[in-house]
């Protein structure tokens, strides 16, 4: 069974420009999740969808944006750039319910920002 | 608020024992998860407690006691590949949120 798949495993963007990443759940899974990763903060939660719907969200800023396609793949978009976006940022899918809920990550998007 | 804390980074030698503890105060919780994370790659499920106790997979044994709010990871046998960061994360069912520790940096030498 294939894992998570994030697209691309690299980026490098300039200051003031937007990327839009992209997150392929393992099959059967509904709920799919974003997190940044930096030294300082270490994992920080960004939003949770489940069948297309955003059910929770993180302390971050409008920039940052995503959705959720009918067939579960996700993305994330961050708009106007800035140097402190550049982190890994992970994508985690699950099945739906307290009784089975493991997230599995993908690889993560390193996104650099000069 | 949130608070998850664990150490920064831990040193042991091949073949003893490391234990990673994690205290949190968060407003949900419905477990407690560990996950591995080895560098520049995706983090790893290890264990996941609900109830208190002690779990027991192989090498790794995972404990929880929600009154505490406290939990921890133990290494046993230590092999060079288990140098990696150890991270903590409290799981709260509605959202499907996991928040996450800053992670422990487990550095394994001969």
């Amino acid at each position: 069974k294939a894992g998570v798949t994030q697209t691309p495993r690299y980026l490098i963007k300039t200051r003031g420009q937007q990327v839009t990443l992209s997150c392929s759940p393992i099959s059967g899974h509904r709920s799919v999740s974003w997190y940044q990763q930096t030294p300082g903060q270490g994992l920080q939660f960004l939003f949770e969808y489940f069948s297309e719907t955003q059910r929770n969200k993180g302390n971050f800023p409008g920039r940052f944006s995503g959705r959720q396609f009918s067939n579960s793949r996700s993305e994330m978009n961050v708009s106007t750039l800035e140097l402190g976006d550049s982190a890994l940022y992970l994508c985690a899918s699950s099945l739906q319910g307290a009784s089975s809920p493991e997230a599995f990550f993908g690889q993560g998007t390193r996104l650099t920002v000069v | 608020g949130q608070n998850i804390d664990q150490p920064t980074e831990m040193t042991a030698t091949e073949g003893a024992i490391v234990q990673i503890n994690c205290t949190y105060q968060t407003s949900g919780f419905n477990g407690l998860f560990w996950y591995q994370q080895h560098a520049g790659e995706a983090p790893t499920f290890l264990s996941y407690n609900v109830l208190d106790g002690l779990e027991e997979k192989g090498r790794f044994s995972s404990f929880l006691s929600r009154s505490k709010g406290y939990s921890y990871l133990l290494l046993k046998e230590l092999q060079m590949k288990d140098s990696a960061s150890y991270l903590c994360a409290v799981y709260e069912a509605a959202g499907n949120k996991l928040t996450f520790g800053g992670g422990t940096r487990v550095l394994v030498k001969p």
